[in-house]
């Protein structure tokens, strides 16, 4: 089955704990992207790939950082997590970039606390 | 600051109407357009895309675009109870590099009435 994963799919952990939010999709998508989705705010990305060792800042990127050392994963990593990061979190991936009408896959969502 | 605009709701419509859903975008370089639905606390699912000036049908889903006007509407005739759901629309600024991104707008929560 076509998908994409994250885990853990729940996490409450305490200010400054370094977590790491595993993505992982098994559709052979060159893009995949990192969005955080806060009531009021809507979806706001965070970081982009556009393939392997390729990233690039999205919309909202301070506190995060990311890395595509394999074509299938996309960890997002929160070095000193603050509890304005509290957010629901979605990772997603889309087929090569270039078509613009490709469909983004979203995995099932990491509610993230931080306390 | 690429901007899509949508009204937050919620939009409230009786079992059986037509469920009107706007959008507006404000990057004329924009060159398709997303429809997603979500489910509170679920991921967005993919409705409908569309490119090209016009309507495009998919059941009972319509989208429309008018590029001139920098608006994308959404219309769900027949709408029923499970249609209740949060209605996001995104913008692509595609083909090339810019399609890498999606922006996308805050959502429209419809609800429908049985």
């Amino acid at each position: 089955e076509a998908q994409v994963t994250q885990n853990p799919r729940y996490l409450i952990t305490v200010t400054g704990k370094k977590l790491t939010v595993t993505c992982s999709q098994n559709m052979n998508h060159e893009y995949m992207s990192w969005y955080r989705q806060d009531p009021g705010l809507g979806l706001r990305q965070i970081y982009y790939s556009m393939n392997v060792e390729v990233t690039d800042k999205g919309d909202v990127p301070e506190g995060y950082k990311v890395s595509r050392k394999e074509k299938r994963n996309f960890p997002l990593i929160l070095e000193s997590p603050s509890p304005n990061q509290t957010s629901l979190y979605f990772c997603a991936s889309r087929d090569s970039g270039r078509n613009s009408y490709n469909e983004q896959f979203f995995g099932p969502g990491t509610r993230l606390t931080v306390l | 600051q690429k901007e899509v605009e949508q009204n937050s709701g919620p939009l409230s419509v009786p079992e059986g109407a037509i469920a009107s859903l706007n959008c507006t975008y404000s990057d004329r370089g924009s060159q398709s357009f997303f429809w997603y639905r979500q489910y509170s606390g679920k991921s967005p699912e993919l409705i409908m895309f569309i490119y090209s000036n016009g309507d495009k049908e998919d059941g009972r889903f319509t989208a429309q675009l008018n590029k001139a006007s920098q608006y994308v509407s959404l219309l769900i005739r027949d709408s029923q109870p499970s249609d209740s759901a949060t209605y996001l629309c995104a913008v692509n600024r595609g083909p090339g590099a810019g399609s890498y991104q999606l922006t996308f707008g805050k959502g429209t929560k419809l609800s429908v009435i049985p």
